[in-house]
């Protein structure tokens, strides 16, 4: 069965650093989406992406925060310079339909910022 | 703007009894009606959707939900509780837009099942 697989499964980075956290989503999918969980706290909607460019972003998603498809498989998720409030769990997802259907998720790149 | 609401941060069942899991939305608009489960260490699971059609609808591993648009809820039940199914459940409404549509979650319900 197909996935969305996100690599990697953790990653610490030094705050002030630049982290990127690497998905790639089901093949023939055409949105994509990064969410996050802060630990304890509800699932939060990042931005979403199509046709190569962000079609929807949440005001979390500042412009520390960047989004690539830099080769029509990858779909990276950039942050520039780590705070220790970007720690959490980050997931990646991707859907095949503009109608809405499930989306499918990645396992999350748990980041932890020190 | 399109919201959700679960009542009840953590459920706790006996294995074999009934599970039910509430969770009401907000939108302006007709609404797309998910939930998804994690489990631990583990990302999201789509359990069942409503998008349009039959209000009943049933998902994996037994579960299912009940969309009324009249008390704007989308509560999720099992009939009999198994011991794997202890873990986190999200509630998510969508909407359609021109470009993908993001899901907002409810808060979870974290449910612990009892021997």
């Amino acid at each position: 069965e197909p996935e969305v697989t996100q690599t990697p499964s953790h990653q610490v980075t030094q705050m002030g650093q630049e982290v990127i956290l690497r998905c790639v989503p089901i093949s023939n999918h055409l949105y994509f989406y990064w969410y996050r969980q802060i630990l304890g706290q509800k699932v939060e909607f990042l931005v979403s992406f199509y046709n190569n460019e962000i079609s929807e972003k949440s005001e979390i998603f500042d412009d520390q925060f960047s989004v690539e498809r830099p080769d029509g498989s990858n779909f990276t998720l950039k942050i520039r310079s780590t705070k220790l409030e970007d720690s959490a769990m980050y997931f990646c997802a991707s859907s095949g339909h503009r109608v809405p259907t499930e989306a499918f998720f990645g396992q999350g790149t748990r980041l932890t910022v020190v | 703007a399109q919201s959700v609401t679960q009542l009840g941060s953590h459920v706790s069942v006996s294995e074999g009894a009934l599970v039910l899991l509430r969770c009401n939305y907000s939108s302006s608009v007709p609404p797309y009606l998910f939930w998804y489960v994690q489990y631990p260490n583990q990302g999201l699971q789509l359990l069942l959707k409503y998008t349009t059609g039959a209000t009943l609808v049933k998902g994996i591993n037994g579960f299912e939900a009940e969309f009324k648009k009249s008390e704007t809820s989308f509560h999720l039940t099992k009939p009999s509780a198994h011991m794997s199914d202890a873990a986190e459940y999200f509630c998510a409404v969508s909407t359609i837009k021109a470009a993908g549509n993001k899901l907002t979650f409810g808060g979870g319900t974290r449910v612990l099942v009892k021997p």
